[in-house]
């Protein structure tokens, strides 16, 4: 099974509202990240929290990370219909930190 | 600067034969990794370089293999395509490797037909 995995498995919104997804993940982690995904393209790395870390901010992005939890969310503040794509939560399953281990994905749609 | 370049975007073979893929990473970036992504399974990881060497691998068969030269190029090869091998094929770059922020390529769809 996963190490991570993304809930809602698709989430649709209106405009301007606020978007929640959530990462659980069984196995201790030394870092974990979220990316971005449109439709059939790479990946966009949005943020990288730390296992020391409870919180990171970028622009519109928040993510905490709850490690007695095993779990992590990513909140996108005042929704664009641009941010319509779908989001991945990655674990680092080794002490090189690469072996990255991806869930299967939140679908965000933003309805103007 | 510019990102991490795959190459060719889109690739139709036919089963049993050969495919080569290639990935240029960011311009001093060390470490490549591979990412197989389909409908199915997901993103699922095949293996990952540094400084020419292999430091990790996925659980893929031996048909999967790879290799990096000494300018970080990497490229992927697949022998004895099967039906399915049709996926996305993504390259991602970081600067170490470890706990760095990977840079995507655009990938490479594969279709075996």
């Amino acid at each position: 099974s996963q190490q991570g995995e993304e809930d809602p498995q698709a989430l649709s919104i209106q405009e301007g509202e606020n978007a929640t997804m959530n990462c659980s993940y069984k196995t201790s982690i030394n870092n974990l990240q979220w990316y971005r995904q449109n439709s059939g393209r790479g990946l966009v790395h949005l943020i990288l929290i730390r296992s020391n870390e409870r919180e990171k901010h970028s622009g519109r992005l928040r993510v905490t990370l709850d490690t007695s939890k095993k779990s992590s969310s990513l909140l996108i503040t005042a929704s664009r219909a641009a941010d319509t794509a779908s989001y991945f939560c990655a674990t680092d399953v080794n002490n090189y930190g690469q072996n990255f281990v991806f869930g299967p994905g939140t679908r965000l749609s933003v309805l103007p | 600067k510019a990102g991490v370049t795959q190459t060719p975007r889109y690739l139709i073979k036919t089963r049993g034969q050969q495919v080569t893929l290639s990935c240029s990473p960011i311009s001093g970036h060390r470490s490549v990794s591979w990412y197989q992504q389909t409908p199915g399974q997901g993103l699922q990881f095949l293996f990952e370089y540094f400084s020419e060497t292999q430091r990790n691998k996925g659980n893929f068969p031996g048909r999967f293999s790879g290799r990096q030269f000494s300018n970080s190029r990497s490229e992927m090869n697949v022998s004895t395509l099967e039906l399915g091998d049709s996926a996305l094929y993504l390259c991602a770059s970081s600067l170490r490797g470890q706990g760095d922020g990977y840079t995507f390529g655009s990938g490479t769809r594969l279709t075996v037909v």
